[in-house]
């Protein structure tokens, strides 16, 4: 029989538009948090990361806002490109000495 | 630093055969995750270990899953006797410290036939 995956939110933008992904992370007492890409047949990656006591950090092209009032982050990627085009993940950790714990994540697909 | 290093890139076995995974974490880091990812159910924590001890491996799915840590660089995922459903990617990861980037390896894509 046909077998059901895992429904992706899927984001198409046009090479060199700007891209807002976004997350809703579940635990109000978490304190770190990460956006990993995952391109195909590769492992995560880290792009950028923001504490709780920070609400927006900066980096390459990538800009993090974080919204701890509506339990809520994004990703900003300016200037997108289709070395983008993959998958990204938010992740979330909290009390300190536990894993992380990822969401569902996004497929961006660049168009050129 | 090469990486987290996972070996073997490809495993493709018969149902009933005991299956080993192997992870090399970074140098240093003292926090070592297995996650296994697949298309249903997304990326999902098995079991992680700090300084080599076993933490929490409420994620592992059944008895049938084991893993060790040994020594710093080196931990093992088995799976004895493994079955179709076991099919997915499996990841290693590591950190430095508590609440800091987890470093993932390239994985290990398994096929249970």
């Amino acid at each position: 029989g046909e077998s059901v995956g895992l429904h992706l939110p899927t984001l198409s933008v046009q090479e060199g538009d700007n891209s807002i992904i976004n997350c809703a992370y579940s635990n109000s007492a978490s304190d770190y948090f990460i956006w990993y890409k995952q391109e195909s047949g590769k492992g995560p990656q880290f792009i950028i990361d923001i504490r709780s006591n920070m609400d927006k950090r900066q980096g390459q092209r990538v800009t993090v806002l974080l919204n701890k009032t509506v339990k809520h982050l994004s990703l900003q990627i300016a200037a997108t490109q289709p070395g983008d085009s993959a998958v990204y993940f938010c992740a979330e950790n909290y009390s300190g000495n536990t894993p992380l714990v990822f969401g569902k994540g996004t497929r961006l697909s660049v168009i050129a | 630093d090469a990486g987290v290093i996972q070996s073997p890139r490809h495993e493709v076995t018969e149902m009933g055969q005991e299956v080993t995974l192997r992870c090399k974490p970074i140098s240093g880091h003292n926090s070592l995750f297995w996650y296994r990812q697949t298309m249903m159910r997304g990326l999902e924590l098995l079991i992680y270990f700090n300084n080599n001890v076993p933490i929490d491996d409420s994620g592992m799915p059944e008895d049938r899953f084991s893993a060790k840590m040994p020594n710093a660089s080196f931990s093992t995922l088995k799976i004895q006797p493994s079955e179709p459903r076991d099919s997915a990617v499996y990841f290693c990861a590591s950190t430095e410290h508590a609440n800091t980037e987890a470093f993932f390896g390239q994985g290990t894509r398994l096929t249970v036939v």
